[in-house]
This record gives C-alpha cells, sequence and structure tokens, in this order.
C-alpha cells in the first residue's frame, strides 16, 4: 500500500451506533488531519496531529472523537451522531504542521440514517 | 484568510492544453499559492504550488504574475483522466499563520471532452 488509505469506503449508521473510521498513512510523514466535506459546505479541517499529539481541534462536536496511536494511524470514533454529520471524511497527512502539501486519502462516504 | 477568485467551470477538449485562471488580488509577501484538484469521488490531491517564480512538475505548470496578484494553472495536454473540479488556495508560510488549514472555495469544475 502506498500513500494515505481509509477504512471503510462507505459507512452507514444508525444515530445510536457507535463505528470508528481508520486511516493509515505510508509516507513517513509527521502531521495527520481529519476533514469533512459535505455537499453544502466547503471542506472543514476537523483535527490536525502532529507526532501523535493533537495540536488542533476546530471546535469539533465531542460526538466525534479522534485517536492518534502512533504517527502511521489515524481513527475517528463517532458515537450518537446525527443526520446532518452525514458527509465526506477525509483523511490527510503531510511532512510537518504548516504549508506543507497534504495527501489525502479517498475518504469514507458516512451516512447517518 | 486572502481569498482567491476562480471561474466556476470550464472546458476543455482532450490532449489540448488548459489554462486554469486564478485572482488572488489581495496575497500577502507571505503567501504560498497552492493548487488542489478532486477528481470524482476520491479526495483532493496536491497538484503544485509556487511562491514568485513559475513552477513546473510532473502534473502541471504554474504561472505566477509578477505583481502576484494572479496566477495560472497549465495543463500541458489535457487528459479525461483530468477532469476535476481545481482549487487555487493561498498557504501563509509563517508558523501559527493557520497554514494547516486547507481552505477550499468553490474552485472551477474542469470537463474535458473526448
Amino acid at each position: 500500500e502506498t500513500g494515505v488509505t481509509q477504512t471503510p469506503r462507505h459507512l452507514v449508521m444508525g444515530m445510536t451506533n457507535k463505528k470508528s473510521l481508520k486511516c493509515e498513512q505510508h509516507l513517513g510523514h509527521n502531521a495527520m488531519y481529519w476533514y469533512k466535506q459535505s455537499a453544502k459546505k466547503p471542506l472543514e479541517l476537523m483535527f490536525v496531529y502532529s507526532l501523535e499529539e493533537r495540536v488542533e481541534n476546530n471546535s469539533v462536536p465531542s460526538r466525534f472523537s479522534p485517536e492518534c496511536p502512533n504517527s502511521s494511524h489515524l481513527f475517528l470514533h463517532l458515537h450518537t451522531l446525527q443526520p446532518e454529520d452525514s458527509a465526506l471524511y477525509l483523511c490527510a497527512s503531510s511532512l510537518d504542521r504548516g504549508y506543507y502539501e497534504q495527501y489525502f486519502g479517498p475518504g469514507t462516504r458516512l451516512t447517518v440514517t | 484568510d486572502a481569498k482567491t477568485t476562480q471561474p466556476n467551470s470550464m472546458e476543455s477538449n482532450e490532449e489540448e492544453p488548459v489554462h486554469l485562471p486564478c485572482n488572488h488580488s489581495t496575497i500577502s509577501g507571505t503567501d504560498y499559492i497552492h493548487w488542489y484538484r478532486q477528481l470524482p469521488s476520491q479526495g483532493p490531491e496536491y497538484v503544485i504550488h509556487g511562491l514568485t517564480s513559475n513552477v513546473n512538475n510532473r502534473m502541471a505548470s504554474l504561472a505566477i504574475a509578477e505583481d502576484r496578484k494572479s496566477s495560472t494553472l497549465i495543463l500541458h495536454r489535457a487528459t479525461l483522466r483530468d477532469a476535476a473540479v481545481y482549487y487555487c488556495i493561498l498557504r501563509d508560510v509563517r508558523d501559527g499563520g493557520g497554514s494547516e488549514k486547507l481552505v477550499f472555495g468553490k474552485g472551477t469544475k474542469l470537463t474535458v471532452n473526448p
């Protein structure tokens, strides 16, 4: 595997479910990101991790809980989501924080019913 | 954030060059110009970036105006695979400039005709 991978690619969950999104990067990067992309809004940065430490949390509701066990893996734990949380969730990585180019995974298309 | 302006859509024919414009009249001296694209049903993909001089890589060329208030992404020979939404973004090189946040506008949707 090369680049940034995300699983699952598609996820349908009820509002009471708990699920997790997984991201893995094979680029040796130090920074990882979660973004949300919905049809009616531009790309929204959710979380930033640098060397496994969360360095930014852009006012994301607590029903989204990130985890970064090492610099290659990033998870987004989901619980009691709302229908408006349906969106494409994108993981990205970059060499380091800052203005370096970011490499994105294919995303997880999440539908909350 | 410094803003960019791009046409909503453009059309090209396969194997012809494509010039995608971007206006950024309020660009600051520490802003890099980045281009990303997003193919249908995929995550965004980095294309190229530059500061003042024109830049070339295997995907495209970036031509930056002398006053830096505009730039043009050049695809030398468009293929069907280049059909995507192209985003022009300004990113502040200074630490703490919020540069890790990619701020995408609406971008330019490029259609490539066979």
